[in-house]
């Protein structure tokens, strides 16, 4: 099952615009991932927020996580066509079923010269 | 560090037929996990192995499907039977225990026709 939704679904920006990816999510969790998917390809990991950590940055990657709201969002700056790919939270929970990725529905950021 | 394989990359089977998938993962990570994929959503958790031990399956996993590690290095998935609800990508992930990040093989694309 997935543990939550992602806003928008899809998203077309210009390359050098900033693109934001919200992602909602249902349990307590012990951490939460963002991984990028080339289509028809796996995914890679990009990025790694811990529950007691309320913003974190990775190169033109910043995420913000807000355990009040369960919600966390990515911000890409500066973005490239290199950057088109589908985009997904995952979470890891904290109790009961905790050592394993549950993952949303995903945002397509496509990318246009 | 050669990275997670999945074989075979794409299968394509009819309805009834039994298929097999493999994953190698990563050398040093003791834990390995299959996820399915179908169009348009997030991967969804099917089982996950600690070394040899299958530690947790999900309800997705019904009867028809089985996965084995025997001696705690690669994996496989069975598929008994297979129907056509079962076309999906099937990814596979490998993660040392303790550490957070997981690397996912490029997966198997299953069509049951």
């Amino acid at each position: 099952s997935q543990q939550g939704e992602e806003d928008p679904q899809a998203l077309s920006i210009q390359e050098g615009e900033n693109a934001t990816m919200n992602c909602s999510y249902k349990t307590s969790i012990n951490n939460l991932q963002w991984y990028r998917q080339n289509s028809g390809r796996g995914l890679v990991h990009l990025i790694l927020i811990r529950s007691n950590e309320r913003e974190k940055h990775s190169g033109r990657l910043r995420v913000t996580l807000d355990t009040s709201k369960k919600s966390s969002s990515l911000l890409i700056t500066a973005s490239r066509a290199a950057d088109t790919a589908s985009y997904f939270c995952a979470t890891e929970a904290l109790t009961g079923g905790g050592n394993k990725l549950t993952f949303g529905t995903g945002t397509q950021l496509k990318v246009e010269l | 560090d050669t990275g997670v394989s999945q074989n075979p990359r794409h299968k394509i089977t009819k309805r009834g037929q039994n298929v097999t998938f493999r994953c190698d993962p990563i050398s040093e990570h003791n834990r390995l996990y299959w996820y399915r994929q179908t169009l348009g959503q997030g991967p969804e958790f099917l089982t996950y192995f600690q070394n040899e031990a299958q530690l947790e399956k999900s309800r997705l996993l019904s009867d028809r499907f089985s996965a084995e590690r025997p001696k705690g290095s690669f994996s496989t998935l069975e598929i008994q039977r297979t129907e056509q609800g079962d076309s999906a990508m099937y990814l596979c992930a490998s993660r040392r225990q303790g550490a957070y990040g997981y690397t996912f093989g490029s997966g198997t694309r299953l069509t049951v026709v």
